[in-house]
């Protein structure tokens, strides 16, 4: 049962250019999301979050946009850089005590 | 910059041993998790800990899995007797409430290769 998917599980884009990350989920009750970001051998490491209240939250070069009508979110990089390359995740606060529910990741390579 | 940290980065087993896994979180933070990622598959939920006791668990964490944060620092995962199928990264994540609210962005640290032979 998967309740936050990625159905992209790559995606490849020029350095310089947006790069979009997609993610839905089932559950209309989760109300605060996370994008994470993984290079081989490392832990996940935070990136940004948005709550259920807000439909768009930026830092930096990255930004993330929440459809709660839709159950989507979609993570924003821009302007893509090489060291962007990474294994991106999605995860939505799965219970009280915050446990997230990940997404299975969508491999980015911006390529120079 | 505070980091989680865990130790070791690589544990090899005999089926049926007991392994486990050490972690110590950001000193300031309250709640403690840890994960798993089996190769190839996505990260799951194992046990969140708060307060000394755990707070939720997955189906994933039976009876021979058990957590302890026995001095204050270290927070450990432990399991009793390792199966082929718990050969898995392991990862420790720790976070602090936000706001009055009970999300938390969690740390993660660096995982633990568990392979068991």
């Amino acid at each position: 049962d998967q309740q936050v998917k990625q159905n992209s599980p790559s995606l490849s884009v020029q350095e310089g250019r947006i790069s979009i990350l997609n993610c839905d989920y089932t559950n209309s009750m989760f109300d605060y999301f996370l994008w994470y970001k993984k290079y081989p051998a490392e832990g996940p490491t935070f990136l940004i979050s948005i709550s259920s209240i807000k439909d768009k939250n930026e830092d930096g070069r990255f930004t993330v946009f929440l459809n709660k009508s839709a159950k989507h979110l979609s993570l924003h990089i821009v302007p893509s850089q090489p060291g962007d390359s990474a294994v991106y995740f999605c995860a939505a606060n799965g219970g009280s005590q915050g446990n997230l529910i990940f997404g299975k990741g969508t491999k980015l390579s911006v390529k120079p | 910059e505070p980091e989680v940290t865990q130790t070791p980065s690589h544990q090899v087993t005999q089926m049926g041993q007991e392994v486990i896994l050490r972690c110590v979180p950001i000193s300031n933070h309250l709640y403690f998790y840890w994960y798993r990622q089996i190769l190839g598959q996505k990260v799951e939920f194992l046990v969140s800990f708060y307060n000394n006791e755990i707070s939720e668990k997955s189906e994933i964490f039976d009876d021979q899995f058990s957590v302890e944060r026995p001095d204050g620092s270290n927070f450990t995962l432990k399991i009793r007797s390792t199966k082929l199928e718990d050969s898995a990264m392991y990862f420790c994540a720790s976070g602090s409430r936000i706001g009055s609210g009970l999300y938390n962005e969690q740390f993660f640290g660096p995982g633990t290769r568990l392979t068991v032979l």
